[in-house]
């Protein structure tokens, strides 16, 4: 069965500070999507990641796709508070088009 | 002008009652998903659909049965409803191709009491 892992699970950080937010998966793809989750929201798309070498920015947020390494990750740059949220990955294998999510990260950024 | 809607938001029920979820998109897409999401966020998917077509049936409990009357309609009926069944449930749809990710519907949290 298809794995992935995000870390850290939880994440605490001053407004101001960079950090970045891992994803690892199990099997072959190079597929890669970022959500974000308000409390009590829905999902709301934020990069999709489609080769190799794959780098998108939004804002303060980056994410990057290492196909070989099954690595994907998502910086942050100088948190403010509005990036407050949980932040999911998500990985299609080669054959199909389901998702499969990652464990989310939760973020918290403190004023 | 809602992209994927659901219906109801939220459901409280009695365990052992039969409940209907309700799921309509507006985007012309051609596949549309079930997902749980557990008291962890832990998401999970249910059952997909391609243009009426049952394609993803991943392991859940025969109780849920899911519905396609056409391609922009998937509904998710659950029989005999347990507490285990309480979670948030996210009706998702996306064109052919994974290249534009899912888009979700708001989600509808069931609690079964």
């Amino acid at each position: 069965e298809l794995k992935v892992e995000q870390n850290p699970l939880f994440l605490s950080m001053q407004e101001g500070k960079n950090y970045t937010i891992y994803c690892n998966y199990s099997t072959t793809s190079d597929r890669l999507y970022w959500y974000r989750q308000d409390p009590g929201k829905s999902l709301e798309s934020l990069f999709v990641l489609l080769s190799n070498g794959a780098v998108k920015q939004e804002g303060r947020l980056m994410a990057s796709l290492d196909t070989k390494a099954r690595l994907s990750t998502l910086h942050i740059t100088a948190a403010v508070h509005d990036l407050s949220a949980t932040y999911f990955c998500a990985v299609t294998p080669f054959t199909g088009n389901q998702f499969y999510f990652g464990t989310g990260t939760s973020l918290t950024v403190i004023p | 002008d809602t992209a994927v809607s659901q219906t109801p938001k939220y459901l409280v029920t009695q365990m052992g009652n039969d409940k209907s979820i309700k799921c309509e998109q507006n985007l012309g897409h051609d596949t549309m998903y079930w997902y749980k999401q557990d008291s962890k966020k832990f998401l999970k998917i249910m059952f997909s659909y391609n243009n009426k077509e049952l394609i993803i049936n991943e392991t859940v409990p025969n109780r849920f049965s899911p519905k396609s009357p056409d391609k922009a309609h998937l509904n998710l009926h659950i029989n005999s409803l347990e507490l285990g069944d309480s979670a948030v449930y996210f009706c998702a749809s996306s064109p052919v191709g994974t290249a534009y990710g899912y888009t979700f519907g708001s989600g509808t949290r069931l609690t079964v009491v």
